[in-house]
């Protein structure tokens, strides 16, 4: 069971509006900026947001990140179908001196 | 471009030990930590450890602590992951990655090598 939790699942049917949750700590998510994957089953993960909200160069600003005390969403507007992959939450934990990544939440494209 | 490429796993049995390495290119290694994460079968992401530019600081997950060594070359532009008394809970797909030095996100991937650990 993972310190950042997760849900397993979120679906969406295109164009829509969905975001992801990840729950943590005031030693993690609370103290230190979130990072944000999408990982395609079989290739290697690709980081989509970085310190909470910031973009890498070439991810959509479709996609876009947020941060409230101990919780960060991730949304993803104008749902395409190519969307469709594993997300993964990403912070350090200060206690732990440990990073941490959430469980993972599937992303349907119904 | 960056470019990361994993080598050296395979099969291994229970107890054994493997050396991962990383080749790096395409940016200035020896100024970026690089950090190791694996990925078994069917399942999550889980980070491994870190290793600073200078090899001056280093962080392991408490699942590998003391039987996993990471470290680097600047010289060789390579990152290497030592694992040592193997298990079959070990077996995962492993990844090599730049930390970009913010928030310890890593921007850049290495494609994997797998790792599976049985007799």
């Amino acid at each position: 069971q993972s310190v950042l939790a997760q849900p397993p699942s979120a679906s969406g049917t295109p164009g829509q509006r969905v975001t992801i949750s990840c729950s943590g700590s005031s030693s993690n998510i609370g103290s230190i900026g979130v990072n944000w994957y999408q990982q395609v089953p079989g290739t290697a993960p690709k980081l989509l947001i970085y310190n909470d909200n910031e973009r890498p160069s070439g991810v959509p600003d479709r996609f876009s990140g947020s941060k409230s005390g101990t919780s960060a969403s991730l949304a993803i507007s104008g749902l395409q179908s190519e969307d469709e992959a594993d997300y993964y939450c990403a912070v350090w934990d200060g206690s732990l001196e440990s990073r941490l990544f959430g469980g993972g939440t599937k992303l349907t494209v119904l | 471009e960056v470019h990361l490429v994993e080598s050296g796993g395979g099969l291994v049995q229970p107890g054994g030990s493997l050396r991962l390495s990383c080749a790096a290119s395409g940016f200035t290694f020896s100024t970026y930590s690089m950090t190791w994460v694996r990925q078994a079968p069917g399942q999550g992401l889980q980070w491994l450890s870190y290793i600073s530019g200078s090899s001056g600081i280093i962080y392991y997950a408490d699942s590998v602590k003391g039987r996993f060594t990471i470290s680097r070359d600047n010289t060789k532009n390579s990152l290497y992951l030592q694992m040592n008394s193997l298990r079959a809970e070990d077996t995962a797909i492993y990844y090599c990655a730049r930390d970009m030095g913010v928030t310890g996100a890593d921007d850049y991937w290495g494609q994997g090598t797998l790792v599976t650990v049985s007799s």
